[in-house]
């Protein structure tokens, strides 16, 4: 199975400030990694694709990055609605796993 | 609008059964990979278990291989997970999902139902 490691496991940033978090797999994922964003008592959403690509709807200041076998996710700008759990899934081998998440909180 | 609704969920016992439902509206069910995601209390989701389009194709996390059986019903909308032989580590909310992709690929979730709660407690 390949476990995602996602680091820090809590940013605490202000509106406006800039958010970046990592996604390790513990072997090649070949580039098949999205990210999803959860609201507390809410599901997941997805918010991008295939390590870069933005799904339906999702605004730019979301961006994606990396290869092999690390991952960045991007928040330029953060708006009041960004804060939350993110949470990396690879596609890359079955069964598909999800990262253990990284909580974005308002400081 | 797309929407999915879960439903079946509750309390058994460790060994009892529950089916899960999902009726799904606002798309075309038969164009697309269903998907079953559990989550429990503070952890991240757990993928469960895919089908195909046409249900030809199941695929299950190796936790659940044996006693969960994912099936669906393009004539009516509905997604199913049978769930036999239940343990207490499957508590969790059980999440619908469809999934996305492009020339026949799945490559993500793209909607999700609001989830429905399984506990497995004596």
């Amino acid at each position: 199975e390949v476990v995602l490691t996602q680091s820090p496991g809590t940013l605490s940033l202000s509106p406006g400030e800039r958010a970046t978090l990592s996604c390790r797999a513990s072997q090649s994922t070949y580039g098949y990694i999205a990210w999803y964003h959860q609201k507390p008592g809410r599901a997941p959403s997805l918010l991008i694709y295939d390590v870069y690509n933005r799904a339906s709807g999702v605004p730019a200041r979301f961006s994606g990055s990396g290869s092999g076998a690390d991952f960045t996710l991007t928040i330029d700008s953060l708006e009041p609605e960004d804060f939350g759990v993110y949470y990396c899934q690879q596609r890359s081998h079955w069964p598909w796993t999800f990262g253990q998440g990284t909580k974005v909180e308002r400081k | 609008e797309v929407q999915l609704v879960e439903s079946g969920g509750g309390l058994v016992q460790p060994g009892g059964s529950l089916k899960l439902s999902c009726l799904v509206s606002g798309f075309t069910f038969s164009n697309h990979w269903m998907t079953w995601v559990r989550q429990a209390p503070g952890r991240e989701p757990e993928w469960v278990a895919n089908i195909h389009k046409d249900g030809s194709e199941k695929y299950y996390v190796d936790s659940v291989k044996g006693r969960f059986n994912i099936s669906r019903d393009n004539a009516v909308n509905s997604l199913s997970l049978q769930m036999n032989n239940l343990r207490v580590e499957d508590t969790a909310l059980y999440y619908c999902a469809r999934g996305w992709g492009l020339n026949g690929n799945y490559y993500a979730i793209d909607s999700w139902g609001q989830g429905t709660q399984v506990t497995v407690s004596s």
